[in-house]
């Protein structure tokens, strides 16, 4: 199982908006609607951003939001703050029954 | 509040076992899916292996399929992975997370497989 592939590194200005694409194949990422989002600030564990492609668990703020087209999957932040520089991965379920991750983007706050 | 603490991690030699432990609170663990995720140092996240409620269905990734085992006892709270025929690339850092949405993680336990 290939990882989903997601770019190595995206930046935004404060207050700006930025999106993270997550793309797979028709056997993950456009087969089912099991996308996930997860920051993971250095040296601490993941957090669960985005589930299920577009749902935001509680205390997660409104300004991280998830969509899906096709293969592809995105997570937009808006309105960037500082502390939302982190390394974001997606997941997905897959045909296999398996999950496959994204290899992580560095989300730099400029 | 959820806990999920790992244990059982160290250094090992390659082709040598380890288990690993992730002891739960928090929460009915017997209600959930558990997972396995790893992370090699400076790397992403990888899938281990999953295991519904009740053991009924297990998976693995590729990678460690045939090595590693996932197993879980609902009376103790707690989630287990044998991990067998260790290699250098299994070095990383192993989390257990909560439900098939991984919305809870443990902090790690340290895999080093090394001679």
């Amino acid at each position: 199982q290939s990882a989903l592939t997601q770019p190595a590194s995206v930046s935004g200005s404060p207050g700006q908006s930025i999106t993270i694409s997550c793309t797979g194949t028709s056997s993950d990422v456009g087969g089912y609607n099991y996308v996930s989002w997860y920051q993971q600030h250095p040296g601490k564990a993941p957090k669960l951003m985005i589930y299920e492609v577009s749902n935001r668990p509680s205390g997660v703020p409104d300004r991280f939001s998830g969509s899906k087209s096709g293969n592809t999957a995105s997570l937009t932040i808006s309105g960037l703050q500082a502390e939302d520089e982190a390394d974001y991965y997606c997941s997905s379920y897959t045909s296999s029954s398996t999950v496959v991750f994204g290899g992580g983007t560095k989300l730099t706050v400029l | 509040e959820v806990q999920l603490v790992e244990s059982g991690g160290g250094l090992v030699q390659p082709g040598r076992s380890l288990r690993l432990s992730c002891a739960a609170s928090g929460f009915t663990f017997d209600d959930y899916a558990m997972h396995w995720v790893r992370q090699a140092p400076g790397k992403g996240l990888e899938w281990v292996s999953g295991i519904s409620w009740n053991s009924g269905s297990i998976g693995y990734a590729d990678s460690v399929k045939g090595r590693f085992t996932i197993s879980r006892d609902n009376a103790k709270n707690s989630l287990y992975l044998q991990m067998n025929s260790l290699r250098a690339e299994d070095t990383a850092l192993y989390y257990c997370a909560k439900s098939d949405y991984f919305d809870y993680w443990g902090q790690g336990t340290l895999v080093t497989v090394s001679s």
